[in-house]
């Protein structure tokens, strides 16, 4: 069963901060994602990487920073945290291959106040 | 780019079918997804079909493919309320899925 986790499902943030969002995957897939979730606007894409070390913006990328340091794991940095910024983050992963299925972690529900 | 449409909301009774459609642009589209949302959770895959079949089902859910429309539907039989969720119609071309912005589904006695 293929698993990806989220370090936190809830966070609270100020203005201003430096923000951490963790993922990680534990089936040695090439691709990982992360998106954010708003009411009536669905999934955004933020970033994305294909490989260690490999990163592309996705739609919205402003405002937002990405790591991928080892396979497993795919880091999102808010460096300057802001209240437009409020929102759900879903990070997901994917083996390589056209039209391959993605799998979700559970979310993380950032508040930056 | 590509678009993915879907209606926002869908109310059902307990009992009955529920039918959430969903149209797309990309003919090229290899595989179509339904992926659902429960409360406060990620998304999870449903069901897919490949581009090449019309029909698939898999225990209460039905999934219906009309390529020359453009048109992906997911058919739930006999609706409970633990199918209450957000339901996700996406298209894969490549490996970065296009997603729909997701069909609330409410499920009342």
């Amino acid at each position: 069963d293929v698993k990806v986790t989220q370090s936190s499902r809830y966070l609270v943030k100020r203005t201003g901060e430096k923000v951490f969002l963790e993922c990680v995957q534990d089936m040695d897939h090439e691709n990982m994602f992360w998106y954010r979730q708003d009411p009536g606007l669905g999934l955004r894409l933020i970033y994305f990487s294909y490989d260690v070390k490999m990163k592309e913006k996705g739609d919205i990328p402003e405002g937002y920073s990405v790591s991928r340091e080892k396979k497993e794991r795919f880091s999102l940095i808010l460096e300057s945290a802001s209240t437009n910024q409020t929102s759900m983050y879903l990070c997901a992963s994917s083996p390589t291959g056209v039209g391959d299925t993605q799998y979700f972690g559970p979310g993380t529900r950032l508040t930056v106040l | 780019g590509e678009d993915v449409e879907q209606s926002l909301f869908l109310s059902v009774r307990e009992g009955d079918s529920s039918v959430i459609n969903c149209t797309y642009t990309d003919s090229s589209s290899t595989y179509l997804y339904w992926y659902k949302q429960e409360p406060g959770a990620g998304l999870q895959l449903l069901t897919y079909i490949f581009s090449n079949m019309d029909m698939k089902q898999d225990q209460r859910l039905t999934v219906l493919l009309n390529k020359k429309d453009k048109h992906l539907s997911l058919r739930i039989a006999d609706t409970q309320t633990g199918d209450s969720a957000i339901y996700f119609c996406a298209e894969g071309v490549s490996y970065i899925p296009t997603f729909g912005r997701g069909t609330s589904l409410i499920v009342h006695p």
